[in-house]
């Protein structure tokens, strides 16, 4: 399996502008994780699916943040507007039981 | 009180010594716990898992679990300058609601060829 794929990789752009980071869990894996990495925060659960429905997103800093999983192939997060402080590494993660979770390559986002 | 806690580090050790990482958690009702190892620039990868009090070994590494103590540590034996890395302990946690696993910050690992 090719793993948990994630695009872009790197995104740079403008304060105000909409982002949107993609998601491709391993084949099978029936929850799917966004995450929130920097160096005063650590890694930060944003809202997770199992079988495609959302079951927390408490971690959704705010109504800009949106994340959705159409089937369970691909899911998107999006900031919408972004900020500076939204800058950060995103990264999606799958799981077969919500515990044993692989992590995919992230996004690295940043909002000048 | 953090869910769970970790010394940041950094944590040198020679190379060929033990490297010993610690994490302490605070919910009693955790039954799960997991290590990853994350390299700069990189994505957090699992390298072990622990459900019982005691020992697992894999390797190079033994995870151990005590939960009378609510501590997991991880040993890492014959250490190579390769470990470099920060070591993320992950907990399930019953009292954090919905969310499946809380992460420690890290352990940035130093080992010195």
């Amino acid at each position: 399996d090719a793993g948990v794929i994630q695009s872009p990789r790197h995104e740079v752009t403008e304060m105000g502008q909409e982002v949107t980071l993609r998601c491709k869990p391993i084949s099978g894996h029936d929850y799917l994780f966004w995450y929130r990495q920097t160096m005063m925060r650590g890694l930060e659960l944003l809202i997770y699916f199992n079988n495609n429905v959302p079951i927390d997103d408490s971690g959704m800093p705010e109504d800009r943040f949106s994340a959705k999983m159409p089937n369970a192939s691909f899911s998107t997060l999006k900031i919408q507007p972004s900020e500076p402080r939204d800058s950060a590494v995103y990264f999606c993660a799958s799981s077969l039981d919500a515990y044993e979770q692989y992590f995919g390559p992230g996004t690295r986002l940043t909002v000048t | 009180q953090k869910e769970v806690e970790q010394n940041s580090g950094p944590l040198s050790v020679p190379e060929g010594a033990i490297a010993s990482l610690n994490c302490t958690y605070s919910d009693r009702g955790s039954q799960s716990f997991f290590w990853y190892r994350q390299y700069s620039g990189k994505s957090p990868e699992l390298i072990m898992s622990i459900y019982s009090n005691g020992d697992k070994e894999d390797g190079r590494f033994t995870a151990q679990l005590n939960k009378a103590s609510q501590y997991v540590s991880l040993l890492i034996r014959d250490s190579q300058p390769s470990d470099s890395a920060t070591y993320l302990c992950a907990v399930n946690s019953p009292i954090s609601g919905n969310t499946p696993l809380v992460f420690g910050k890290g352990t940035r690992l130093s080992v010195i060829a």
